[in-house]
């Protein structure tokens, strides 16, 4: 199976902040990188896919970049909505596996 | 709209079947341009991806090796829906539940069912 570690796990961020996340995958995997949003009790939503492709209706402020093993996920200036929980999950091969999560707390 | 609805016992007792259907609004689970999954969540493993069924000409399925002796996901192309059944259940299989559609990403997703195993 492909292993996906996202770092770091939790980050503090001010509104109007920029933030970006990290995802590493053991393999390449090309450009098959998806991110998602979670906030509780809810499931994830779907941001980016293919690694910088933005999901329809998602604010311009969210950005993918990166191909092969190393991806990032960059938010320009953090808005209160933002704060959830993000995931990374590689679409290369079954089975589809995600990343850990990073906690995006305000400070 | 697109939209997946789950329905589906919240509680199952160890030993017994899992059992949960999707239906899809807005698109048809015969597409050929889409698949349609099960992934679990759990504090202890986080998101999981089950499995899922596609047609392209012919049905397919994939599942994680993790299940794939317990699992089954099955289209219901009459009622435009899928199902997820997972055998011999044990508490490590407690979960929320949700089905998705994958087209370039899990874009759709159903609303979750916390699935409980205990007796």
């Amino acid at each position: 199976d492909i292993q996906m570690t996202q770092s770091p796990s939790s980050l503090s961020a001010s509104v109007g902040d920029r933030v970006t996340i990290t995802c590493r995958a053991s393999q390449t995997i090309s450009s098959y990188l998806n991110w998602y949003q979670q906030k509780p009790g809810k499931a994830p939503k779907l941001l980016i896919y293919v690694a910088s492709s933005l999901q329809s209706g998602v604010p311009s402020r969210f950005s993918g970049s990166g191909s092969g093993t190393d991806f990032t996920l960059t938010i320009s200036s953090v808005q209160p909505e933002d704060f959830a929980t993000y995931y990374c999950q590689q679409s290369y091969s079954t089975p589809y596996t995600f990343g850990q999560g990073t906690k995006l707390e305000i400070k | 709209q697109e939209q997946l609805q789950q329905s589906g016992p919240g509680l199952v007792k160890p030993s017994q079947t899992l059992s949960l259907t999707c239906a899809v609004s807005g698109d048809s689970v015969s597409s050929n341009s889409a698949a349609w999954n099960w992934i679990r969540q759990s504090p202890s493993r986080g998101l999981e991806w089950l499995g899922r069924t596609y047609y392209r000409s012919k049905w397919y399925n994939d599942y994680a090796v993790s299940v794939e002796s317990r699992i089954t996901i099955k289209p219901d192309t009459s009622k435009n829906q899928f199902s997820l059944q997972l055998n011999s259940v044990t508490p490590e299989d407690t979960a929320v539940y949700y089905c998705a559609r994958d087209r370039d990403g899990f874009d759709i997703w159903g609303q979750g069912t916390m699935v409980t195993v205990s007796s």
